[in-house]
């Protein structure tokens, strides 16, 4: 069973700086991985897929790595802005279904 | 990117009655979707997943009594509610999945509470 991990739960910091959120998984196995916003109320909206082929996927401000081998992807959110405040979800996908962490809550502060 | 809507975005119903909620693709066909609860602070947890003109197929644990899900057409999936209890009460969402990269789109969501 595909069980998926993000580290840290929650993370405060100013504005500007750069964000580093992590998501590990326990299965490589997979088909793809999703990076997703979710503001509170709301429901999800895509940032990133990354095929299980790739290595990186880059949109913006926004770039997600991945390294099937050790389970691991990481999303990076330069020089943050008060409006990148959400909460980031990674979902797995296997052959059947998709498996979410349970967020990183960031609060990006003026 | 691609839309999916999905109606109603909350709704407030009395225990025991039957509650419907729609989840529509857009500008794409999706001959899959995908039918999520979420409860507070907690990750999206897969009720089951929908196939145009077939059976849903549900998660260990989830009754298909009580959660109704019909596939009608390549851009429609409905969830029904059946005999709502306060227990039932939380925030739904649906996603559909473009074909060619396998990724997904999410509705809104639907909170529903049962009085």
């Amino acid at each position: 069973k595909q069980e998926v991990t993000q580290i840290p739960a929650a993370l405060s910091v100013p504005e500007g700086e750069n964000l580093v959120l992590n998501c590990s998984f326990t299965d490589s196995a997979i088909y793809n991985l999703q990076w997703f916003r979710q503001d509170p109320g709301k429901g999800l909206t895509s940032l990133l897929l990354i095929q299980s082929s790739q290595r990186e996927q880059t949109s913006g401000r926004l770039n997600a790595s991945l390294d099937k081998s050790s389970g691991r992807s990481t999303l990076y959110i330069a020089a943050s802005q008060p409006g990148d405040s959400a909460t980031y979800l990674c979902a797995v996908r296997d052959d059947y279904k998709l498996s979410f962490g349970a967020g990183t809550t960031v609060t990006v502060r003026a | 990117g691609a839309v999916v809507s999905q109606h109603p975005s909350w709704v407030i119903c009395k225990s025991g009655t039957s509650v419907k909620i729609e989840c529509r693709s857009l500008d794409f066909q999706a001959t899959t979707m995908f039918w999520y609860r979420q409860f507070p602070k907690q990750s999206l947890m897969l009720m089951a997943t929908s196939n145009e003109g077939s059976k849903a197929t549900y998660e260990q644990g989830v009754e298909k009594d009580k959660f109704l899900i019909n596939h009608a057409s390549l851009t429609l999936s409905t969830l029904t509610v059946t005999s709502a209890h306060p227990e039932d009460s939380s925030f739904y969402i649906c996603s559909a999945r473009i074909g060619l990269t396998g990724e997904l789109f999410f509705g809104e969501g639907s909170r529903l509470t049962v009085l």
